[in-house]
């Protein structure tokens, strides 16, 4: 199949960090993505992994895959206010062109 | 250089009638997704142009269709409208080779259809 899923809501107090989770289900998928959508807005591209790697850094974000797993995960260090948003994950075979997206984790951020 | 523009950014429609949704990709950009979000459904793909072909297609009714032109800008239409076609349409655009390592979709602001 083609699914993709996340929890639908996460909320952490401003400067932990947030861990975004995912599942997916083809063993295929070649690039996996995350997008952030705030009110309102379109969706914006954070990061991408390749299925190759294990890690990927980006200033406060971390992508981590277990492809054995076909788990993802999103970290963002010393979470800020301006966090808050939708958070979507996606993954792509390689030889296809459409994304399959999950249903989105809403990221809270409290005092 | 310029985003992916949607226009316009707010429709309200009554039952029955037909829309017409418009969208202009990123200079150089060769394929244009058509995204339907909803808060029950999520982000649920309609269809996908490339060089004014339609490359993939999502599971909608033959209400829903889409063209694209020599110049890449896509339209979708949704004909006789119901009220669940009220949604956030959402319109992406690629360079449009997906064996390229940096494919990847840059999104527009979206068009807030509402069907009254």
């Amino acid at each position: 199949g083609e699914d993709v899923e996340q929890s639908l809501f996460l909320s952490v107090r401003e400067g932990d960090s947030s861990v975004i989770n995912c599942t997916y289900t083809d063993s295929s998928s070649t690039y996996l993505y995350w997008y952030k959508q705030e009110p309102g807005a379109g969706l914006q591209l954070l990061t991408y992994i390749f299925s190759n790697m294990d890690m990927k850094q980006d200033q406060r974000l971390t992508v981590l895959l277990n492809k054995k797993d076909k788990h993802l995960s999103l970290r963002i260090a010393d979470t800020q206010t301006g966090d808050s948003a939708i958070y979507f994950c996606a993954e792509r075979r390689s030889s296809a062109s459409k994304i399959i997206f999950g249903s989105g984790t809403r990221l809270s951020i409290r005092p | 250089k310029a985003g992916v523009t949607q226009t316009p950014r707010y429709l309200i429609k009554t039952r029955g009638q037909q829309v017409t949704l418009s969208c202009s990709p990123i200079s150089g950009h060769r394929s244009v997704s058509w995204y339907q979000q909803t808060p029950g459904q999520g982000l649920q793909f309609l269809f996908e142009y490339f060089s004014e072909t339609q490359r993939n297609k999502g599971n909608f009714p033959g209400r829903f269709s889409g063209r694209q032109f020599s110049n890449s800008r896509s339209e979708m239409n949704v004909s006789t409208l119901e009220l669940g076609d009220s949604a956030l349409y959402l319109c992406a655009s690629s360079l449009g080779d997906p064996t390229g390592t940096n494919y990847g979709y840059t999104f527009g602001s979206g068009t807030r259809l509402t069907v009254v």
